[in-house]
This record gives structure tokens, sequence and C-alpha cells, in this order.
């Protein structure tokens, strides 16, 4: 069956220091979405990437998709405290159904 | 726009009682779907409908659950028994159907 998976599942880094989590599908995507969690919140959508090879930005926060539509990247440069919180990418299944990756939870030292 | 609505937000019951989750999904939206989220499975889907109509309830664990969406604008997602086990957050998201979905806060579902 269609499985996402990301790695790493755990992050800590120094506040400043750079974050990557990567997202791996077993299937191709028709387009991939990430959403962040912040301790004790709910998810919440963050951007949608459709094409092979996309790359969008907001603000610190890189979003890639890969040529082969089967895998994604979030990296967040010089993290802040505000960017604590749980990363999770998700792809489509069926006409409307998401099916979420495993979550990169992130950790930022002061 | 109140976004997508849950009650209760807390739910402390003992083992065995009928717990009842709540749902307004936000207005216009012609999809809801229920997720679990648990520290050892992640974020499951237990169920979505697509205009009020069960689309797919694979996720949902065993008998014990049900899910209705009685009319477009409120869902509820029952256990009964309650076990230990069901112990977890409930989230209720809506969508438009592009797969863009809006998430509730959840409710945190204790079963002692």
């Amino acid at each position: 069956g269609q499985q996402v998976m990301q790695i790493p599942q755990y992050q800590h880094v120094q506040e400043g220091e750079d974050f990557t989590t990567y997202c791996n599908s077993s299937t191709t995507l028709s387009n991939i979405q990430w959403y962040k969690q912040r301790p004790g919140g709910h998810p919440v959508f963050l951007i949608q990437l459709v094409k092979s090879g996309e790359v969008k930005k907001q603000k610190r926060l890189t979003f890639q998709f890969g040529e082969a539509k089967k895998n994604s990247s979030l990296h967040i440069t010089a993290t802040q405290t505000t960017d604590v919180g749980t990363y999770f990418c998700a792809g489509p299944r069926g006409a409307n159904n998401l099916f979420f990756g495993t979550g990169t939870r992130l950790t930022v030292i002061p | 726009d109140a976004g997508v609505i849950q009650s209760p937000r807390h739910e402390v019951t003992e083992m065995g009682q009928e717990v009842t989750l709540r749902c307004k999904p936000i207005s216009g939206h012609n999809s809801l779907f229920w997720y679990r989220q648990t520290m050892m499975r992640g974020l499951e889907l237990l169920i979505y409908f697509n205009n009020n109509v069960p689309i797919d309830d694979s996720g949902m664990p065993e008998d014990r659950f049900s899910a209705k969406m009685p009319n477009a604008s409120f869902s509820t997602l029952k256990i009964q028994p309650s076990e230990p086990r069901d112990s977890a957050v409930y989230f209720c998201a809506s969508s438009l159907g592009q797969g863009l979905l809006f998430f509730g806060p959840g409710t945190r579902l204790t079963v002692l």
C-alpha cells in the first residue's frame, strides 16, 4: 500500500541553526502538501507543491518537490523558537483524501 | 470565519461508557474527515465523507466505532463501548474537495 515516510523522526537544533526534513513516498504523487502542528495544537496547512522539481519559499522556509515526484523536503533557515512543532507531509489518496507522513518533531533550543 | 468546530475539547470517561464527538465543518466545504492521533500510530484517517456520504471507512478500528453525517453542517463520531486504548486526540477536518484540509482544534479523549 501507499506509504509516506519522513526522516528524521525527531530533530533538536540550537536556535539559529538550519533544519531539514525529508519526505519519501513509495509511489509517484500528483502533488504534495506540508502541514505544521504546534505542540498541543492541530495541523495547519503550509503549502502545496504540484510540479516536478518545484521549489517554493515562505520567508525562512523552502519547500522542494523531487523531479520524480516521489520525494519532498522542507528546509528552515536560521530556526527560531516559533518554528517548534511537528511537520507533516501529505500526499493524495483517491480523489479527495490525504495520506499523512509520519512527521518530524522539531525542537529549537534557545 | 469560525473554522472547523469540535466539541467537547476534552473528554474523560470510564471504560465501557459511550463517547460521542461532534464536528461542525467550515460552511461550504463538501468533504469531512475524522482523524485519530496518538504517539504510537501518528495521524490516522478513520473515515471521510463527501457530500455527507461516507466514502472510505477502512480506517475505523472496529465495530465499536461509528460515524454519521446527517447534514452538511454536522458530523458525529461515536465509540461504544469505549476502551482505554481509544485514548487519543480526535481531529475533524473539512475541505473543498481539493485535498487541502482545515483541521479543527481536536478532542482529547481519555478513557480510564
